[in-house]
């Protein structure tokens, strides 16, 4: 049981270049998530998903995109990085049955955009 | 989600119990105390969450005042492992129903000294 795990694990980006980072669950867990993380912000919600098949808006979600094709997988995408999207991703899942489900989170993508 | 204070830092002796405390005096009746912890590096993760009542797991301690606007986290006794960011977070249900995120702050840097 590996929990949640990301690929790539670092990545460097030149401006305009577009890229997809990988979330993966072994938990069937039905929500997942994708945080960003930047220095002195704490983690803010770029976009999320409740099912296979759906996704929402988070808190930042400009300049990304998502797809969840299959339960176990939460997709992230850049079509054309910049370097404000230089950051740490996370990437979250849980049951999301109401309020009382922790959500398990991956190492991380160290992502740098040039 | 109810906002959350939590001091900036704190240190700890090796062996000795850790306290962080956290107030949020808005929180909401139905709303959850989660804790999680991030260390260097790593993904958040998870530690311990409750309601109402006073909880306990392997990692920890979770003590919440009767009024619910303040709790403690207790690590019963500290190593150097436990030096991390720890992150205090009120989830509530937002407005759209379900969409149950968490929203991070800036936390606790626990140092544990030898």
């Amino acid at each position: 049981n590996a929990g949640v795990t990301q690929t790539p694990k670092f990545r460097v980006l030149k401006t305009g270049q577009s890229m997809t980072l990988l979330c993966a669950q072994d938990m069937n867990h039905e929500y997942m998530y994708w945080y960003r993380q930047d220095p002195g912000m704490g983690l803010r919600l770029i976009h999320y998903s409740v099912g296979e098949g759906t996704t929402a808006k988070g808190e930042v979600p400009d300049g990304y995109n998502v797809s969840r094709l299959k339960k176990q997988n939460f997709l992230l995408g850049l079509e054309s990085a910049a370097p404000s999207q230089t950051s740490v991703y996370f990437c979250a899942s849980n049951t999301g049955q109401g309020l009382d489900s922790p959500l398990h989170f991956g190492n991380g993508t160290r992502l740098t955009v040039t | 989600d109810a906002k959350t204070t939590q001091p900036p830092s704190m240190d700890c002796a090796e062996g000795r119990a850790a306290n962080l405390p956290c107030n949020h005096s808005t929180i909401s009746g139905n709303e959850y105390v989660y804790w999680y912890r991030q260390i260097h590096s790593q993904g958040p993760q998870y530690i311990i969450h409750g309601l109402k009542n006073n909880e306990t797991n392997e990692m920890a301690s979770l003590i919440i005042t009767e009024d619910r606007k303040s709790s403690t986290l207790i690590l019963p006794h500290a190593t150097l492992r436990d030096t991390a960011v720890y992150y205090c977070i009120v989830r509530a249900r937002t407005s759209g129903g379900s969409n149950y995120k968490l929203t991070f702050g800036k936390g606790t840097l626990l140092t544990v000294n030898p």
